[in-house]
């Protein structure tokens, strides 16, 4: 079982649509959870990150945390075009040294 | 804020030299840098780990004294790539962790395209 788990995709999605990304992680003490985008040939980009069970908002994205699940989403709302790249999930271990990113799925927003 | 630079963006070498690649976070003081390869279509591969006045911790088949990493200050590390092969031809990228952040949020440099001829 890998330590942190994606759909590779690729997800597609029509424009204006809500883009909903999955991930789920092994390890039951992890405290952290980050997402971020990837464009591709760029570096990653830090767009989220969440720290307790529940939702939490920034303008069109909503990461969502469920412990006791071990599973991370994000809501992409108003799905633009722009939003086409790949979304890597990462989760820091318990302890906090390490970080360990999933593999990534990628989007797809048709126009 | 959180602002990670990386330089050279991109470097062509002939096969057998050595070249070096510096991360610096510009806005914050990091005590732990990461540095990541990644070929085309595939995933972020994490290299090593430096942290500031201590010897690099490198991941499993990662070879220590190809990938030469040194964490001289709080906003510098150097990654040198020693006898560059073309199969080292890759994207790498480091990341910063702010010394401040509780919440471990890595910040990533835009990264340094690697071509060995």
């Amino acid at each position: 079982q890998k330590e942190v788990e994606q759909n590779s995709g690729p997800l597609s999605v029509p424009e204006g649509a809500i883009a909903s990304l999955n991930c789920t992680y092994s390890d039951r003490g992890s405290q952290s959870f980050f997402w971020y985008r990837q464009y591709s040939g760029k570096s990653p980009e830090l767009i989220m990150s969440i720290y307790s069970n529940g939702d939490k908002e920034d303008g069109r994205f909503t990461a969502q945390l469920n412990k006791a699940s071990q599973y991370v989403s994000l809501l992409i709302r108003d799905s633009q075009p722009s939003d086409s790249a790949t979304y890597l999930c990462a989760v820091n271990k318990a302890g906090g040294f390490k970080t360990i990113f999933g593999a990534g799925t990628r989007l797809f927003v048709k126009a | 804020g959180a602002v990670v630079s990386q330089h050279p963006s991109w470097v062509i070498c002939k096969s057998g030299t050595s070249v070096k690649i510096e991360c610096r976070s510009l806005d914050f003081q990091a005590t732990t840098m990461f540095w990541y390869r990644q070929f085309p279509k595939q995933s972020l591969m994490l290299m090593a780990t430096s942290n500031e006045g201590s010897k690099a911790t490198y991941e499993q088949g990662v070879e220590k004294d190809k990938f030469l990493i040194n964490h001289a200050s709080l906003t510098l590390s150097t990654l040198t790539v020693t006898s560059a092969h073309p199969e080292d031809s890759s994207f790498y990228i480091c990341s910063a962790r702010d010394v401040q952040g509780l919440n471990y949020e890595q910040y990533f440099g835009p990264g340094t395209r690697l071509t060995v001829t």
